[in-house]
């Protein structure tokens, strides 16, 4: 199967512009996260989505948000650009079947972002 | 809430030695725990995880950890550093369970440098 897949994978934006990134899960895979990697704050948990629906949400504003589509590609938008959301951000997939056994999450290579 | 802490953001060895990173986290449920290996522009690989039963856990690539509830540790180890093990590692935790299980959290990350 092949992996999960961003793209783009490196970005130059300027601030105040918005952007978008995608996320391809491997396949039947049916949740989606998404995370924040910068060297001051280290890896965030930004938000999960399921069956078209956000599940869970870590602490970022609202000019950051996300979908899912019903082939569980997902894409997230940050609004309003600023300087420290430069960063690499990074989608995870898993299976999440309803066993309840933690399963495991398949990273993608991430979208680096660099804001002007 | 939950949280980790890894001791020593960047640990070098010689190859061959032995290699420990160390992690403790904080959690008010009974956690699952992760580490996690990130090579240079690359994403994060799963190198082993505890959820339940046997505390002495064995991942890829020769690596292995042991859950100390008492300790609230995580620690990794190797017994013989490789020069391909040069990278970095976070320890993570999460709740849990099968709405909470991609929520992870993590921590500020180890550079482990293997020297000739």
């Amino acid at each position: 199967k092949a992996g999960v897949t961003q793209t783009p994978r490196y970005l130059i934006k300027t601030r105040g512009q918005q952007v978008t990134l995608s996320c391809s899960p491997i396949s039947g895979h049916r949740s989606v996260s998404w995370y924040q990697q910068t060297p001051g704050q280290g890896l965030q948990f930004l938000f999960e989505y399921f069956s078209e629906t956000q599940r869970n949400k870590g602490n970022f504003p609202g000019r950051f948000s996300g979908r899912q589509f019903s082939n569980s590609r997902s894409e997230m938008n940050v609004s309003t650009l600023e300087l420290g959301d430069s960063a690499l951000y990074l989608c995870a997939s898993r299976e999440d079947r309803t066993s309840g056994i933690q399963e495991t999450q398949y990273f993608g290579p991430g979208t680096r972002l660099l804001v002007l | 809430a939950q949280s980790v802490t890894q001791l020593g953001s960047h640990v070098s060895v010689s190859e061959g030695a032995l290699v420990l990173l160390r992690c403790n986290y904080s959690s008010s449920v009974p956690p699952y725990l992760f580490w996690y290996v990130q090579y240079p522009n690359q994403g994060l690989q799963l190198l082993l995880k505890y959820t339940t039963g046997a505390t002495l856990v064995k991942g890829i690539n020769g690596f292995e950890a042991e859950f100390k509830k008492s300790e609230t540790s995580f620690h990794l180890t190797k017994p013989s550093a490789h020069m391909s093990d040069a990278a970095e590692y976070f320890c993570a935790v999460s709740e849990g369970g099968y709405s909470s299980a991609s929520k992870i959290i993590f921590g500020s990350g180890t550079r482990l440098s293997i020297r000739p």
